[in-house]
């Protein structure tokens, strides 16, 4: 079955220090990939996504994901954590090539970033 | 460019009513999915339409049903409300034409509440 993994439910960093969240994947072929993140009341925004080609990809507000074919993982980085990262992270998955859009969503990390 | 807009925010209903969420995508977009988000089952597809056609759809029973008119706006209806429909719906627009090779835009949401 297809699914995605997020195994850290919560995370509490420092403001300042690097940050990994990590995310694993199950799925028939290598998927798209994609991390959002979510404020409170808010929608989801898309940081990043990985479809071919190089296999670390820069996103917005800093952040960086690495895919690993070989461990079935697209770990989200970011070298210094803001208070303003402080949010909620979900790690997806979507089908190549097929016509839909549908994604597969992890069950998020809850990132706290304390002063 | 104006985002995808969810209306309304808020929303609070009693068991066994029915209810119409909308979702305004962003222009041009011709691909509208619905998610819903609950603190236990997390993120979990609805459905998706492309051009007035729903081309996918989630593991939902038949209560919930949607539709897309030909300006690309969607409505979802949930008939006979459950407590367990208390959730954050989301709608999400992309470009569509290509699948996941377009990239989801969320609106912020419609919080419903079933009493």
């Amino acid at each position: 079955a297809q699914s995605v993994t997020q195994p850290d439910i919560h995370i509490t960093v420092s403001e300042g220090a690097s940050l990994e969240l990590r995310c694993n994947y199950s799925y028939g072929a290598t998927p798209y990939l994609f991390w959002y993140v979510q404020s409170p009341g808010q929608g989801l925004q898309l940081l990043l996504k990985y479809f071919s080609g190089d296999t670390l990809v820069q996103g917005i507000k800093g952040f960086e994901a690495e895919f690993k074919r070989s461990q079935s993982s697209f770990n989200l980085r970011k070298p210094s954590v803001h208070w303003s990262d402080a949010a909620e992270y979900f790690c997806a998955v979507g089908a190549r090539g097929g016509a839909t859009n549908k994604l597969i969503f992890g069950t998020g990390t809850l990132l706290a970033v304390q002063p | 460019k104006a985002g995808v807009t969810q209306t309304p925010r808020y929303l609070i209903k009693t068991r066994g009513q029915q209810v119409t969420l909308s979702c305004s995508p962003i222009s041009g977009h011709r691909s509208v999915s619905w998610y819903q988000q609950t603190p236990g089952q997390g993120l979990q597809f609805l459905f998706e339409y492309f051009s007035e056609t729903q081309r996918n759809k989630g593991n939902f029973p038949g209560r919930f049903s949607g539709r897309q008119f030909s300006n690309s706006r969607s409505e979802m209806n949930v008939s006979t409300l459950e407590l367990g429909d208390s959730a954050l719906y989301l709608c999400a627009s992309s470009l569509g034409d290509r699948g996941n090779n377009s990239p989801l835009h969320f609106g912020n949401g419609t919080r419903l509440t079933v009493t």
